[in-house]
């Protein structure tokens, strides 16, 4: 079982539609969590940090259940830009040592 | 300001070549971590350098091995290359982890392909 999962998609969305995606690891000793955005060929970029409270930047949503060991991001009102590789990400010891999930392709159609 | 710096930005190399592959950290930063992403994968920890050492490492052989400078510039050296090493080599840097500052920047990567 990989340390951290996520549904690969595509997930294919309209403009403006709300999309959901989840994410789930194995760990319990994790204690850092992070959302990553990958463009096709380029390198993953911090989106948000994700905490216990969830936390919102603009149109981005990130929640962390740690009882049951899962993370969510949505993002509301999509836009062709936000067309990229999702990546889920764990910290097991905060020490920088990152666990990434495989990614979810999100495509963004007009 | 410069970022996270890596070269070559792509290279090909045939099975059992060796490669070395460069980072430069972004400024103010003074720990480099290394990642290898396959296609459609995540990318997966090589390892981590900080004060000129290798503090962890993640689930790769011996093949794969690195060095920090005192620059805090790194190096990921990569022997006998097989055909699955093929993936985009990922250097990221940070902060000094203890300090709970663990924001990784990552370079653009140098994108090995193994013949």
């Amino acid at each position: 079982r990989k340390e951290v999962e996520q549904d690969p998609g595509p997930f294919n969305v309209p403009e403006g539609a709300t999309v959901a995606f989840n994410c789930t690891y194995s760990n319990s000793a994790s204690q850092s969590f992070f959302w990553y955005r990958q463009d096709c060929r380029k390198e993953p970029k911090l989106l948000m940090s994700v905490y216990s409270s969830g936390n919102e930047d603009g149109r981005f949503t990130a929640q962390l259940n740690r009882a049951s060991q899962y993370i969510s991001l949505l993002i509301r009102d999509s836009k062709l830009s936000d067309s990229a590789t999702y990546l889920c990400v764990a910290d097991s010891s905060n020490t920088g040592k990152l666990i990434f999930g495989q990614g979810t392709t999100l495509q963004v159609k007009p | 300001d410069a970022g996270v710096t890596q070269s070559p930005t792509h290279l090909i190399k045939t099975r059992g070549q060796q490669v070395t592959l460069r980072c430069s950290p972004k400024s103010g930063h003074d720990t480099v971590s290394w990642y290898q992403q396959a296609l459609g994968q995540g990318p997966q920890f090589i390892f981590q350098y900080y004060e000129e050492e290798e503090r962890q490492r993640g689930n790769f052989p011996d093949r794969f091995s690195g060095h920090q400078f005192p620059n805090y510039s790194s190096e990921l050296n990569v022997n006998a290359l097989l055909l699955g090493d093929s993936a985009l080599y990922l250097c990221a840097s940070s902060l000094e982890i203890s300090s709970g500052a663990n924001v990784l920047t990552f370079g653009a990567g140098s994108r090995l392909t193994v013949l």
